[in-house]
């Protein structure tokens, strides 16, 4: 499968602390994405990657990309209560061309 | 002023009683895609459409069914729903395809979604 892995499955952390979460994939990609999704809510879009960028931030949100790897993540800092959610990245290329493919997602909790 | 628009939001069916679940948006996107989301589950895609370009999915089961009558509507029909059809149906945009030409600007915008419960 070319879905991306993500780990953790799920992140605990007090408020203001940093938050990370990692991406696999197995397939060569045009780019990737990271989603957040709250409780039964749609998905929202947090930030894009393409493959040949290794870093971009937006924000508190700073993302890197090792396609020699096949692995991203996603750093959160200074994390809030309101940051808490589910974080999904999404990966588009071979196969995947002109859709994207979801991981599993990381469930972030941020304690106040 | 929200642009991807889902109804219902909850839908409570009867096994094999047919669904439709519908979605409008105003961004004017050229792509529409059906995702299905089941609980603590990755969205896995049901079908998408360039303009009325439609394709399917390999796996989405053929009691699945949609419909592109314009730009700005899509349906998602589901003909004789089963337990395990229970889910969160997330309707989302893209501009262009995503992973294309100037794909920084074809990122998804979803909808709030539908959840579908079938008793």
């Amino acid at each position: 499968s070319q879905q991306g892995e993500e780990d953790p499955q799920a992140l605990s952390i007090q408020e203001g602390e940093n938050a990370t979460m990692n991406c696999s994939y197995k397939t060569s990609i045009n780019n990737l994405q990271w989603y957040r999704q709250n409780s039964g809510r749609g998905l929202v879009h947090l930030i894009l990657i393409r493959s040949n960028e290794r870093e971009k931030h937006s924000g508190r949100l700073r993302v890197t990309l090792d396609t020699s790897k096949k692995s991203s993540s996603l750093l959160i800092t200074a994390s809030r209560a309101a940051d808490t959610a589910s974080y999904f990245c999404a990966i588009t290329g071979g196969t995947s061309y002109g859709k994207l493919t979801f991981g599993q997602g990381t469930i972030l909790t941020v304690h106040p | 002023d929200a642009m991807v628009i889902q109804n219902p939001r909850y839908q409570v069916t009867q096994f094999g009683k047919p669904v439709t679940l519908s979605c409008s948006q105003t961004l004017n996107h050229n792509v529409m895609y059906w995702y299905q989301q089941k609980s603590s589950q990755a969205p896995k895609l049901l079908f998408h459409y360039y303009d009325k370009d439609f394709n399917n999915e390999a796996d989405t089961p053929d009691n699945f069914q949609s419909r592109r009558p314009n730009t700005s509507f899509c349906f998602l029909d589901i003909r004789s729903p089963g337990l395990g059809d229970a889910a969160m149906y997330l309707c989302a945009t893209s501009r262009e395809w995503v992973g294309g030409a100037n794909s920084g600007a074809n990122v998804l915008t979803f909808g709030a979604g539908s959840r579908l419960t079938v008793l």
